[in-house]
This record gives structure tokens, sequence and C-alpha cells, in this order.
């Protein structure tokens, strides 16, 4: 039973195409993330939800955009693909926000924008 | 800028030696430290954490220290075993999780 679970697993897809990557999260945490990782293997956070509520929204472009149903789904729409958007995308969630509890991984979704 | 550096991007331990992988900071707010273990085409693993109260956590073969003065910390495995062989993150706490950019340890049996 997976607690962190992100699909689809690898998308691969045109330049201008919009798509979403959902996560689903049964740990009854509270606080959900969405990670990047680059080509250099640098993770960094793009969103923070906690509670359905948006808490930290890096510098990431307008195309990205959270979105929260509930405190277990945190999906991630993008629009408008670009070939740099090519990176593997981590959900995570942690059961309070960023404290002294840790955070929870999907397997992550490799994304190839072609 | 990166806050959370770790400066070697892979090591080599035969099997049954000691592993050391390092990690330094920036922000001296961190309270919260923790390592992260991750093999190809999964999601980053939680392994251990150090709250900044201590410098020394143990947990079976893993062990971290923190030297707060130095921003530093470390992550002990022994004996390393070929299973350890991942790529292993630090990462500190403050408004967020600040990541490493990772070491790739190999153990060779």
């Amino acid at each position: 039973d997976t607690a962190v679970s992100q699909t689809p697993k690898y998308l691969v897809t045109q330049m201008g195409n919009d798509k979403s990557i959902k996560c689903e999260q049964n740990l009854g945490h509270d606080t959900m993330y969405w990670y990047k990782q680059d080509s250099k293997k640098f993770l960094k956070i793009m969103f923070s939800y906690n509670n359905k509520e948006l808490i930290i929204n890096e510098t990431v472009p307008n195309r990205f955009s959270p979105k929260s149903p509930d405190k277990a789904h945190l999906n991630l729409h993008i629009n408008s693909l670009e070939l740099g958007d090519s990176a593997v995308y981590f959900c995570a969630s942690s059961p309070v926000g960023v404290g002294v509890a840790e955070a929870f991984f999907g397997q992550g979704t490799r994304l190839t924008v072609v | 800028d990166q806050q959370v550096k770790q400066n070697s991007p892979s090591l080599s331990v035969q099997e049954g030696r000691i592993s050391i992988l390092n990690c330094d900071y920036t922000n001296s707010m961190f309270d919260y430290f923790l390592w992260y273990k991750k093999y190809p085409a999964e999601g980053p693993t939680f392994l251990i954490s150090i709250s900044s109260i201590k410098d020394k956590n143990e947990d079976g073969r893993f062990t971290v220290f923190l030297n707060k003065s130095a921003k530093h910390l470390s992550l002990h495995i022994v004996p390393s075993q070929p299973g350890d062989s991942a790529v292993y993150f630090c990462a500190a706490s403050g408004n967020q999780f600040y990541f490493g950019t990772g070491t790739s340890l190999t153990v060779i049996p």
C-alpha cells in the first residue's frame, strides 16, 4: 500500500502540450510538496500546500499550476510544455509543516518534452 | 543559491568498511537535518535525522554527526554493504526542506 503515489511514472509529450501529474498520499499528512530534480540532480522545491492552502510558491513559470482538491491530493498541471521542463518531478508529504518530521516522497514522474 | 552542499558527487567503498558522506550548510537557522537514500527510478527514502540540539544520532549501522559551529554534518555507514549502493541526499529544514545535490555511494563486494 503505497504511502505517496504519483502518476504517471513516465510521461513523454510534445512541446506546447498541456499535461497533468497526479499525487495522492494516504498518510493523513497535512502538508504536500512538489519538487523538481533537474539534470544536475538538484532537488528544488516548487510548491508546498498545507491543508489545501498554498504555503510556498517558489519562482516557477506561471505555466505550472498546483491544484489541491483535498489535503490528500496535490496535482500539478503544466501548460504549454517547453523542452526545459524535462526533469523528474517528485511529490512529497509531511505530517505538519516543515519542522521536525521527515517528508515522504513518491516514486517520481520522469517528464520528457520532445 | 544553494544552502545545502554535498561536495563529493561520488564515493566508492569496499564492503565491510566505513562509508562517510559529508554535507555542509550555510544557514545557521536550520534546526533539523535529514539524510535520504535514493535508488534509481525511485523516490528518496528517509534514512535518519538529527535535531540541532544533538550532535549525534545512531540507528543501527547508520550514524549522523552534526557540528553546528562548522555547519557540517556527516553520515557514517558501518559496516557498508552492497545494498547500501545508492544516491544519498542531505537535507536541512527551514521554511522548507533544502536538499544537497547528492552523493552516489558504491559499495564494492
